[in-house]
């Protein structure tokens, strides 16, 4: 079992830049989840997605943030333009519908904005 | 989802049970205690989670108190592998469609050797 995959696992760019992160759920699972995590704030939910379809997007901090699921075994979070206080640790997270809600996490992936 | 509250930080010796505690003291009849931990630079695993019964797998046990007040995480035996954040969540689970965690700032479990 490969588990969740994020891509990449490290990313600096600079200020303005725009950056995609990607995720790979575990095969058959049917929710998705992206968190980020930062020394101040802790591990906070970005937003979530049931069947493809995102339920809570509450969390998404602006207008900057966007995420997609366009098939059960691929999704994206996409910030333009990048900025500083963006730079933060990104996990993506998957679950099996009447799993017990476990949730599964990936690496995560490290952003330094510039 | 219940708020809960955890101490900082722990110590507990190599080969020792390792017991940690969490109030939950406004949990609602529905709502799960869950447990994950966090290893440094990792994300996020799944420990254990129980309703109102005691619940134990190959990680860990899970002993919640009768009035679901409060519980505690038990490590049997720690090793130095142990050393990580330990968060406790309360959360409602429906069964189908899942919703998000709410993380709160955890324990810090150190294993001393």
């Amino acid at each position: 079992d490969a588990g969740v995959i994020q891509s990449p696992r490290h990313e600096v760019t600079e200020m303005g830049q725009e950056v995609t992160l990607r995720c790979k759920p575990i095969s058959g699972h049917n929710s998705l989840f992206w968190y980020r995590q930062t020394m101040m704030r802790g591990l906070e939910l970005l937003i979530y997605f049931n069947n493809n379809v995102p339920i809570d997007d509450s969390g998404m901090p602006e207008d900057r943030f966007s995420a997609k699921m366009p098939n059960a075994s691929f999704s994206t979070l996409k910030i333009q333009p990048s900025e500083p206080r963006d730079s933060a640790v990104y996990f993506c997270a998957s679950s099996l519908g009447g799993g017990g809600g476990k949730q599964f996490f990936g690496p995560g992936t490290r952003l330094t904005v510039l | 989802d219940a708020k809960t509250t955890q101490p900082p930080s722990m110590d507990c010796a190599e080969g020792r049970a390792a017991n940690l505690p969490c109030n939950h003291s406004t949990i609602s009849g529905n709502e799960y205690v869950y447990w994950y931990r966090q290893i440094h630079s990792q994300g996020p695993q799944y420990i254990i989670h129980g309703l109102k019964n005691n619940e134990t797998n190959e990680m860990a046990s899970l002993i919640i108190t009768e009035d679901r007040k409060s519980s505690t995480l038990i490590l049997p035996h720690a090793t130095l592998r142990d050393t990580a954040v330990y968060y406790c969540i309360v959360r409602l689970y429906s069964g189908g469609g899942a919703d998000g965690l709410t993380f709160g700032k955890g324990t810090h479990l150190i294993i001393q050797p």
